[in-house]
C-alpha cells in the first residue's frame, strides 16, 4: 500500500479483556516498530523489529503486551487483561533499514479501556 | 543513553518565523529528524539532515545542527496557520540500528 496501515482506528474495550491492534507496514520495509502516546506526551517506544533477527523488546512496560510480525511483513500488538492506563494512542511505523530510514507513521489506534 | 529535549510550547503570529529547538546528548548520532503531528494522526516526516551538515533548507523549512553543542533547530519561515501542530525532532544513533530516540514534541501555536 502506499503508506503505513493501522486497525482499528478507535478501541474501546473494558478493563481485564484482552485486545489485538494491527499494523501493515509499507511493502518492502524490513523494519517495523510500536510506540505509545499517552494524551499530550511524547512518544514511548515499545517493540521494534528489524528483518528476521530477534526483536527489541525492551521497551514493552508489561509481560501483558506482546507483539509478532509474521513473514517479514503484517504486525499484531497484543494486550492482555487490558487496564486503564493502557489508554493511549498505539502507533505503528515502517522503515526501509538503509541508508537515513526515516520512520513513515500510520495514523494509530486509539485505545480506551473503560 | 540517547536523551533528546525539546521545549514544550511555542506560540507565533501568522506571517512571523518560527524557530523550534532541541537538544540531543548522544554524540554519535548519524541522522537526525523533523516529524510533524497534527490532531488525530500519525507523525508526518517533514526534513532529515546527515548529522555531517550543518544546514539543510527544504522550501519554507531550515534546519540548523551544531554538532558542538549537539542542538538541533528548525525554522519555519511565514508561519501559516494550517503550521499549528507538535513537532517532534528524533536522532538515530550509530550502532542502534534503525531505531530512533523521540524528543517530547514542541506544540506550535500560530494565531492569526
Amino acid at each position: 500500500g502506499a503508506g503505513v496501515s493501522q486497525s482499528p482506528s478507535n478501541k474501546v474495550t473494558e478493563k481485564g479483556k484482552d485486545v489485538e491492534l494491527r499494523c501493515d507496514p509499507i511493502s518492502g520495509h524490513t523494519a517495523l516498530y510500536w510506540y505509545r502516546q499517552s494524551l499530550g506526551q511524547g512518544l514511548e517506544f515499545l517493540i521494534y523489529f528489524q528483518g528476521n533477527s530477534a526483536p527489541d523488546k525492551s521497551g514493552l512496560p508489561s509481560d501483558r503486551f506482546s507483539a509478532e510480525r509474521t513473514g517479514g511483513s503484517v504486525s499484531t500488538l497484543t494486550i492482555q487483561r487490558t487496564q486503564q492506563e493502557d489508554s493511549a494512542v498505539y502507533l505503528c511505523a515502517s522503515s526501509s533499514g538503509t541508508g537515513p530510514s526515516p520512520l513513515h507513521f500510520g495514523n494509530g489506534t486509539r485505545l480506551t479501556v473503560t | 543513553g540517547e536523551d533528546v529535549e525539546q521545549s514544550l510550547f511555542l506560540s507565533v503570529r501568522e506571517g512571523d518565523s518560527s524557530v523550534i529547538n532541541c537538544t540531543y546528548t548522544d554524540s554519535s548520532s548519524t541522522y537526525l529528524y523533523w516529524y510533524k503531528q497534527e490532531p488525530g494522526a500519525g507523525l508526518q516526516l517533514l526534513t532529515y539532515i546527515f548529522s555531517n551538515m550543518d544546514m539543510k533548507q527544504d522550501q519554507r523549512l531550515t534546519v540548523l545542527l551544531n554538532k558542538k553543542d549537539k542542538h538541533l533547530s528548525l525554522r519555519i519561515a511565514d508561519t501559516q496557520t494550517g503550521d499549528s501542530a507538535i513537532y517532534f525532532c528524533a536522532e538515530r544513533v550509530r550502532n542502534a540500528g534503525n531505531m530512533l530516540t523521540f524528543g517530547g514534541g514542541t506544540r506550535l501555536m500560530v494565531k492569526p
